[in-house]
């Protein structure tokens, strides 16, 4: 069975500090994943793909297969950023996606 | 312009009476979704579909039924509502060949009391 784990249900920095969410997942396949983000009051939406490789709003995840883990970085955290993080897996050939816990990123002004 | 919508946003219900949350997307999309979530929790995949006449189950057991007759409606239906229920409702869809990039509603909460 395929699992997703974020192990911080909170986590608070400063301004302009870095910020990493950790994410880990199991999956015997080859997994896709991604990082979905709910701002305060909005619905949940895609902040970025593995596949794709991209920095978005300054945000970036490398899958890292042999830690089984797709970490979310960003070098400078901006108070915009506070918002419910989740890491997200698909697997492939089969047609449903497995979220995480998520973890609330608090950006301290 | 394309979306995914869903009705009604809130809804507080007594025991026993039957429910409908509608789910509607102008996205053309094949797959959709439906995800419960209490809140600060996980996000639980309870239905999901293919496409018309195709319906699953999900990884969380729910007492919720859907149907998918037409592409774009997607309806959740609980027959007898319990306070067992209570919670929030996302419905999702995606594009096919990629189905981890999905589109949500923005979620119907339920009450029932």
């Amino acid at each position: 069975a395929q699992r997703v784990t974020q192990p911080e249900k909170l986590l608070s920095v400063f301004k302009g500090a870095p910020v990493e969410l950790k994410c880990n997942y199991s999956y015997s396949g080859s997994p896709e994943l991604f990082w979905y983000v709910q701002y305060s009051r909005q619905r949940l939406q895609l902040l970025l793909r593995h596949i794709s490789r991209e920095s978005i709003k300054g945000f970036t995840a490398d899958l890292n297969k042999g830690e089984t883990s797709f970490h979310l970085k960003k070098p400078f955290a901006q108070e915009e950023d506070s918002a419910m993080y989740y890491c997200a897996l698909a697997s492939g050939g089969y047609q449903k996606v497995t979220f995480g816990t998520g973890t609330k990123l608090q950006v301290i002004p | 312009e394309a979306d995914i919508y869903q009705t009604p946003r809130y809804l507080v219900i007594g025991t026993g009476k039957k429910i409908t949350l509608e789910c509607s997307q102008t996205m053309g999309h094949d797959k959709m979704y439906w995800y419960q979530q209490d809140p600060g929790m996980e996000l639980h995949l309870i239905h999901y579909s293919y496409g018309v006449n195709s319906t699953e189950k999900g990884d969380l057991s729910s007492e919720s039924t859907v149907s998918r007759i037409r592409t774009e409606h997607f309806p959740l239906t609980l027959e007898s509502a319990r306070p067992s229920h209570t919670s929030q409702y996302l419905c999702a869809s995606s594009a096919q060949g990629r189905t981890g990039e999905l589109f949500f509603g923005e979620g119907s909460r339920l009450t029932v009391l």
